[in-house]
């Protein structure tokens, strides 16, 4: 089984919102992402969380807040979006992080901020 | 950092005929993936190739990894509408630190 399961599927949000996205995975993986992506643009890393730690965070506005609560889960917590923000949201996670693994993605949240 | 370039950028073909992308880079990477993404959905990886020189299969789907290890090909055969999407090569970079994508081939099957 190679699931990444994503929350929700669709999510509009007002600029003075807080939301959250969830993802989850089965396989045991330990290295969790969060992407963006922008209309016929590839996918951009965001964050990278290894052994439920955050490894990587590639300059993202404060905004956007990751959180791994156990190996499984990963959510995004966001607060006071810009319309900018408006992109599809990927979750993805390998069996470990390193330069080797390949990386399984879910399905996906479409954001829009108004 | 280490890039990706995919070509075509995008392609319309006739539904039946055979497909051939490529993907390069000006350095060396030691993994290829190849993902297909559908509109409004994540990618779906396709095949990955771990070895300098692999060939895999996955149905009508055949991918190469270069022996320069520069480069990498997929190869669809027998084209059908459900192809039609945007397939991605992708690689972990060398320093282990990033997940490369390739900027993506936008493929059209016409019926």
């Amino acid at each position: 089984d190679t699931e990444v399961t994503q929350t929700p599927k669709h999510l509009v949000m007002g600029m003075t919102n807080k939301k959250s996205l969830k993802c989850e995975q089965h396989m045991g993986h330990r290295a969790m992402y969060w992407y963006k992506q922008k209309a016929k643009k590839p996918p951009e890393l965001m964050f990278v969380y290894s052994y439920e730690k955050l490894s990587i965070n590639e300059s993202v506005p404060s905004r956007f807040s990751p959180e791994c609560p156990n190996s499984s889960l990963l959510n995004l917590h966001l607060h006071a979006l810009q319309p900018e923000d408006s992109a599809l949201y990927l979750c993805a996670s390998s069996q470990d992080y390193r330069g080797t693994d390949t990386q399984y993605f879910g399905p996906g949240t479409r954001l829009t901020v108004l | 950092g280490q890039q990706l370039n995919q070509s075509p950028q995008s392609m319309f073909i006739q539904e039946g005929e055979d497909v051939s992308m490529n993907c390069t880079s000006s350095s060396i990477f030691n993994t290829w993936l190849w993902y297909k993404q559908d509109p409004g959905e994540g990618p779906v990886l396709l095949i990955a190739l771990y070895k300098a020189g692999e060939l895999t299969s996955n149905g009508r789907l055949t991918a190469q990894f270069g022996i320069t290890r520069k480069d990498s090909f997929l190869n669809i055969s027998a084209s059908i509408p459900s192809d039609v999407g945007i397939y991605f090569c992708a690689g972990p970079d060398n320093y282990g630190q990033n997940f490369v994508f390739g900027p993506g081939t936008r493929l059209s099957v016409l019926p």
